[in-house]
């Protein structure tokens, strides 16, 4: 089982949708969690992070976190065609050893068409 | 967020010979920093955390002596791949971490070896 799990996609909307990705990760330790946006060529740009159960929102972004279940989320409100990007879901590990070492998804493709 | 770049963006060196990529932490002072590739349409791997002033700690199947690194002061770090070889192409990215858990990562570096 891969340690972060992320839906490949594509995952495809209509412009003013909501997008709603998700990721599943298998450390019940598991304490800090983050969603990066990537376009392509280009290197992540870090939208959201989340601590606790919960919702945190941001903007147009909602993430999503539930820890009993190993769950996080991020829902994209009114989606608009700049979104389309993969996003990568990012846990890190508790623990001064690790160094602040992320784990990564595979990153969920999102295509917002007009 | 934390501004990180990285230099040169791109890259274009001989089978054999050796390529350095900088990153610079602008903003902020960083202990620890990041170094990951990412081959086509593939997530992020990290290859080693580079920590100010100590030995990088590197991950299991990366090469210490082919990717050297150095974290010579709080805001620079290097990557030197030596005897670089054409499967060494790929895009390489370093990122920062901030008190805390988040990683902002540089524009990124595409190296061709041909």
């Amino acid at each position: 089982q891969k340690e972060v799990e992320q839906n490949s996609g594509p995952l495809s909307v209509p412009e003013g949708a909501i997008a709603s990705l998700n990721c599943t990760y298998s450390d019940r330790v598991s304490q800090s969690f983050f969603w990066y946006r990537q376009y392509s060529g280009k290197s992540p740009e870090l939208i959201m992070s989340i601590y606790s159960n919960g919702d945190k929102e941001d903007g147009r972004f909602t993430a999503q976190l539930n820890k009993a279940s190993q769950y996080v989320s991020l829902l994209i409100r009114d989606s608009q065609p700049s979104d389309s990007a993969t996003y990568l879901c990012a846990v890190k590990l508790p623990g001064g050893t690790s160094y602040g070492k992320l784990t990564f998804g595979q990153g969920t493709i999102l295509t917002v068409h007009p | 967020g934390a501004v990180v770049s990285q230099h040169p963006s791109r890259v274009i060196c001989k089978s054999g010979t050796s390529v350095k990529i900088e990153c610079r932490s602008l903003d902020f002072q960083a202990t620890t920093m990041f170094w990951y590739r990412q081959f086509p349409k593939k997530s992020l791997m990290l290859m080693a955390t580079s920590n100010e002033g100590s030995k990088a700690t590197y991950e299991q199947g990366v090469e210490k002596d082919k990717f050297l690194i150095n974290h010579a002061s709080l805001t620079l770090s290097t990557l030197t791949v030596t005897s670089a070889h054409p499967e060494d192409s790929s895009f390489y990215i370093c990122s920062s971490r901030l008190a805390g858990a988040e990683q902002y990562f540089g524009p990124g570096t595409r190296l061709t070896v041909t």
